[in-house]
């Protein structure tokens, strides 16, 4: 099956500064999301993204399929930004195959 | 609209035991798949449901069975209970007829077996 990798595996870093997650999957996608689970364990949605870039406020995404990873960036980090991120594919089955995740921790 | 729902949020449970997770999708979804996630790893895929019948599995044995209703509200089962399947258990719905396969988890429920 497909291989997600993400890296990071777990980052720290000061309020206000920026950070790069990168996921990179061995095979073709159909769907790849970003996900941030908060520490109750709910998956919040970020990015819808199997291609191309998007920017919601301090986050955006982009996705180069045909290279076969995608990019998580955050601006201006703040507390509330701490916490797990996935990166999830799916290769058209509709079941998504999760990374290991890249654990934030933002100190004020 | 109304989001993905599932109940109850927390359960304790006896080895060997069976238990029932329930799991209401979004407006408008008629696919739910249901995940495992342990502690400090990723979830991982048990199944899906698309109009009732079940629409791809993981690696996950026949002891881990579900259900969908009409309404697409789902069921995941387990039977025999191992201390093993302690664990965060989540569901997801999308739509199985778009081309987007966007995917929305509910709270999840967490599991632990004693």
């Amino acid at each position: 099956g497909i291989q997600v990798e993400q890296s990071p595996p777990d980052l720290i870093l000061q309020e206000g500064a920026n950070s790069t997650l990168r996921c990179n999957f061995s095979d073709s996608v159909n769907n790849l999301q970003w996900f941030h689970q908060n520490p109750w364990g709910q998956l919040i949605n970020l990015f819808y993204i199997p291609s191309g870039t998007k920017q919601n406020g301090r986050l955006s995404a982009t996705t180069v399929a045909t290279e076969r990873y995608s990019l998580l960036y955050i601006s201006s980090s703040q507390t509330t930004d701490s916490g797990v991120y996935f990166c999830a594919v799916d290769t058209g089955r509709r079941a998504l195959t999760f990374g290991s995740g890249t654990r934030l921790q933002v100190q004020p | 609209e109304t989001g993905v729902t599932q109940s109850p949020t927390h359960l304790i449970k006896t080895r060997g035991q069976q238990v029932t997770l329930r799991c209401s999708s979004q407006s408008g979804h008629n696919t739910v798949s249901w995940y495992q996630q342990a502690l400090g790893q990723g979830p991982q895929f048990i199944f899906q449901y698309y109009r009732e019948e079940e629409n791809g599995r993981g690696n996950f044995p026949p002891r881990f069975s579900g259900l969908q209703f009409p309404n697409y509200s789902s069921e995941l089962n387990v039977n025999a209970l191992e201390l093993d399947d302690s664990a965060l258990y989540l569901c997801a719905s999308s739509s199985g007829q778009s081309a987007n396969t966007e995917a929305f988890f509910g709270q999840g429920t967490r599991l632990t077996v004693v």
